[in-house]
């Protein structure tokens, strides 16, 4: 069946300006997951939804970071005033609920480069 | 906080030879750990994982160890194929919040 699928898969922008990044979950899973992976390091967590609420936002690194899953389903990742060191991946998972011992699920990021 | 770290950043090993990944984790509390492989250009893909309750586990190729006395988990690839070459990360979760905690990754190269 198909994955987690993110889009873009590539985005560049300007500082000061802001971005969506979407994520598609796999069918059914309740949980989604959003992180970021800098260059040599492995992925830090930013926020996970249960259904349409945010679980846990104790990740994001400041308030020009938020994210938004309305139905349940597909979530979008929002970026205010893009600065220089955000540029990094943007990882989602998802699993099919959170029970901190389910298998998480990655999609292959979007690489997000702030100039 | 808490942090989930690697022995080694790079591993070389020849084609057909076992590999073993290692890495230490400093969360007692933990109960989960996972083991990701991740190419250039792509998302970690899940290899492998374990429960506390358990100390051992086996797949296809793979086998993770859990030694919770000293915090060590490791991953072995037997006979090691050139496209095993990746990053490997370990990652510990279990908390309620769900969220992993990866540690830096090693580098996994396979020489033909």
């Amino acid at each position: 069946g198909a994955g987690v699928s993110q889009t873009p898969s590539n985005k560049v922008t300007e500082k000061g300006k802001y971005v969506e990044l979407r994520c598609d979950p796999i069918s059914g899973h309740t949980a989604l997951y959003w992180y970021r992976q800098s260059l040599g390091q492995g992925p830090e967590f930013l926020i996970y939804f249960q259904g349409t609420g945010a679980a846990d936002d104790s990740g994001l690194p400041n308030d020009r970071f938020f994210a938004v899953r309305p139905e349940g389903s597909v979530s979008t990742l929002k970026i205010q005033r893009t600065e220089r060191g955000d540029s990094a991946v943007y990882l989602c998972a998802s699993s099919a609920r959170t029970s901190g011992l389910d298998t998480q699920y990655f999609g292959p990021g979007t690489r997000l480069t702030v100039l | 906080g808490e942090s989930v770290g690697l022995h080694l950043p790079t591993l070389s090993v020849q084609e057909g030879d076992n590999s073993i990944i290692n890495c230490a984790y400093s969360n007692s509390a933990s109960d989960y750990f996972i083991w990701y492989k991740q190419e250039s250009g792509k998302g970690p893909q899940f290899i492998i994982d374990i429960r506390s309750n358990m100390d051992k586990r086996q797949g296809q190729r793979v086998t993770v160890l859990l030694n919770k006395t000293v915090k060590h988990l490791s991953l072995q690839i037997a006979a090691t194929q050139p496209g095993d070459s990746a990053v490997y990360f370990c990652a510990e979760g279990g908390g309620s919040q769900g969220n992993l905690i990866f540690g830096k990754g090693t580098k996994l190269s396979v020489k033909p």
